[in-house]
This record gives structure tokens, sequence and C-alpha cells, in this order.
């Protein structure tokens, strides 16, 4: 597929479980992004890997949150003890390059629910 | 603090007129703005963008204007056609930052036939 792929499309979890959502981006793209989105607000940056740089994790919301990239690959996303407040869906992004005016092109999301 | 605001949640336009989708924004260090699309169940996919040092950016349907003194910038669809009724967001970003896009909360357009 030429596009970039989220699993898993649906997670349901207890609350303090932990889960790990995967991102596979375009190939060739270098920069690679994470968003989530709760319901009835924007899209909210998370964190920002771009090729062997280290990466802008300045969005992620709490240390129980943690993302990992090798090379310019698939990406995981982990969150540690989840609260019903994580709930939400995670979006993945790649663009070619430190976007600029390179738009950036997503997944279809992990829909977390945390009960 | 929302600095990208969209205050519609929600919009109805009959097919074959213009949509007007509104966006505004509160840090004067934006300087590139985009508007994204998104159906139900899929991730949002680029549509048209614009650099702060223009005020107007077309392409086909699909037109983005923006007011730097009014900190407004709007995409209009003309002529409206079904296959348009989406999520429309609206982002932005200054250039130091160009990572993190600033989203609004997105217009719902619905076009009806």
């Amino acid at each position: 597929g030429a596009g970039v792929s989220q699993s898993p499309s649906n997670k349901v979890t207890e609350k303090g479980k932990d889960v790990e959502l995967r991102c596979d981006p375009i190939s060739g793209h270098t920069a690679l992004y994470w968003y989530r989105q709760r319901l009835g607000q924007g899209l909210e940056f998370l964190i920002y890997f771009q090729g062997n740089s280290a990466p802008d994790k300045s969005g992620l919301p709490s240390d129980r949150f943690s993302a990992e990239r090798t090379g310019e690959s698939v990406s995981t996303l982990t969150i540690q003890r989840t609260q019903q407040e994580d709930s939400a869906v995670y979006l993945c992004a790649s663009s070619i390059r430190q976007w600029g005016n390179s738009p950036l092109h997503f997944g279809n999301g992990t829909r977390l629910t945390v009960t | 603090d929302q600095q990208v605001k969209q205050n519609s949640p929600s919009l109805s336009v009959q097919e074959g007129r213009i949509s007007i989708l509104n966006c505004d924004y509160t840090n004067s260090m934006f300087d590139y703005f985009l508007w994204y699309k998104k159906y139900p169940a899929e991730g949002p996919t680029f549509l048209i963008s614009i650099s702060s040092i223009k005020d107007k950016n077309e392409d086909g349907r699909f037109t983005v204007f923006l007011n730097k003194s009014a900190k407004h910038l709007s995409l209009h669809i003309v002529p409206s056609q079904p296959g348009d009724s989406a999520v429309y967001f609206c982002a932005a970003s200054t250039s130091g930052t160009a990572s993190k896009l600033t989203f609004g909360t997105g217009t719902r357009l619905q076009v009806t036939l």
C-alpha cells in the first residue's frame, strides 16, 4: 500500500494497562509525527521524528507516553498505565522531509478506548 | 489556549452553491496555513495551503484567503458537491517549529442535494 498504515484500528483496554500503537510510514518519508484527537477537539501534536535527529517530544502529555522509531521506518507509541483521559484517536503522519512545504500524510488512526 | 479557532462546528450548503469555512488564529508568529479534509474513520488529507506572503491561493474549486491583519483565513469551495461533505480542519505553523502544526477543532460541512 502507498499510504500510512496504523494498527490496530481500534483498541479497548482497561484502565491501568499498557498499550502499544504501531505506525508504518510511507516508504521514503523521513519525517514521522504522532498526533491525537480527543472527542470534540482538534488534533494535538505529540511527538516528531526526523531521520536520525533527536525526536521532538515536547507534545507528550506525561511520562506515561513514549515513542520509538527504528531508522526511517516503523514507529511505536506506548502508553503505560492508561487512564480514561487517554481515550482518543491516535493519528500518525509522515512527510517526505521536515515538512516545510511538504504536507503531512495521515494514517486512518487508532481509536483507543480506556474503560 | 486555543490558538487556532474554527467557531462554526457545522455548516450546511446546497449542492452547486459556495461553501465558506472560516478560521481565526491568535498567534501572530504563524506564517503557514493549511486546510485538511477528513472523512469518517479516515485520517485527514491535505487540501490546500497558503504562505503568509500571499493573501490568496487557488486550486480548482478550492480557494484559501488569508487576512493577516484580522488573523483570519477562509476556505471557499465553489461549486460545492456532495462528495465535499466532510470535516474540515484549519492548521497553522511557524517557520521555526514547522513540525508542530496547530489544528482547529474542525467544521463539519454537509452538502445537500
